[in-house]
């Protein structure tokens, strides 16, 4: 009920091509899901973040689109760069008090971009 | 823009040890954090502090671990007697609510990663 999942594992796209990452979740409850970019030996970094009451959010080259009744989410890259190549974490939080910002994390996509 | 600090970025301890993480949240943060994340895992959540407490933690939180806000501006993460398996990366976190918000979402630390040998 507190997971979410994340697929694929590993993406490789070619520069200027879309990057698609999907998640999926179980808890209705949930009602905070953003999308975090990773670095080699660096911190997670809020990329871009939905709510459920919107179906799609989108910030320059990347967009979130939702799906609330099928409890989906996926992260699109349009133009994919090689300065993407980073892992892509999909996460969901539930309110308070239920939740104090606790971050439930998917495995992660490593998105490899070639030139 | 303002950062999470985390020191020290590599600690190697011997099993048994006891180790101090250590973090400074952003100033004006009043909720505070810290994940882990087992070389190429997922992020896991440790435990949060809001009002000099834990409001939620992990089952991965156990009487080993321990938090403590010990002035106005560190965070630290402790564990007592550290196995092989606790060898990850940690990583603090602050936000300045309680609410996730669209706009502004947690700021991780750079990580510290520990080694038990």
């Amino acid at each position: 009920q507190q997971q979410v999942k994340q697929s694929p594992q590993s993406l490789i796209v070619q520069k200027g091509g879309i990057s698609i990452i999907n998640c999926a979740y179980e808890n209705t409850a949930f009602d905070y899901f953003p999308w975090y970019q990773q670095f080699p030996g660096k911190g997670p970094a809020l990329l871009i973040a939905i709510r459920p009451d919107v179906s799609e959010k989108k910030e320059g080259r990347f967009t979130i689109s939702f799906n609330k009744s099928a409890k989906q989410f996926s992260l699109h890259i349009m133009d994919s760069q090689p300065g993407d190549s980073a892992t892509y974490f999909c996460a969901a939080s539930l309110p308070p008090p239920g939740g104090y910002n606790k971050l439930i994390f998917g495995a992660g996509t490593r998105l490899a971009v070639h030139p | 823009e303002p950062e999470v600090t985390q020191t020290p970025s590599h600690q190697v301890t011997q099993m048994g040890q006891e180790v101090i993480l250590r973090c400074v949240p952003i100033s004006n943060h009043l909720y505070f954090y810290w994940y882990r994340q087992i070389l190429g895992q997922k992020v896991e959540f440790l435990v949060s502090f809001y009002n000099n407490e834990i409001s939620e933690k992990s089952e991965i939180f156990d009487d080993q671990f321990s938090v403590e806000r010990p002035d106005g501006s560190n965070f630290t993460l402790k564990i007592r007697s550290t196995k092989l398996e606790d060898s990850a990366m940690y990583f603090c976190a602050s936000s300045s609510q309680g609410a996730a918000t669209v706009n502004y979402g947690y700021t991780f630390g750079s990580g510290t990663r520990l080694t038990v040998v």
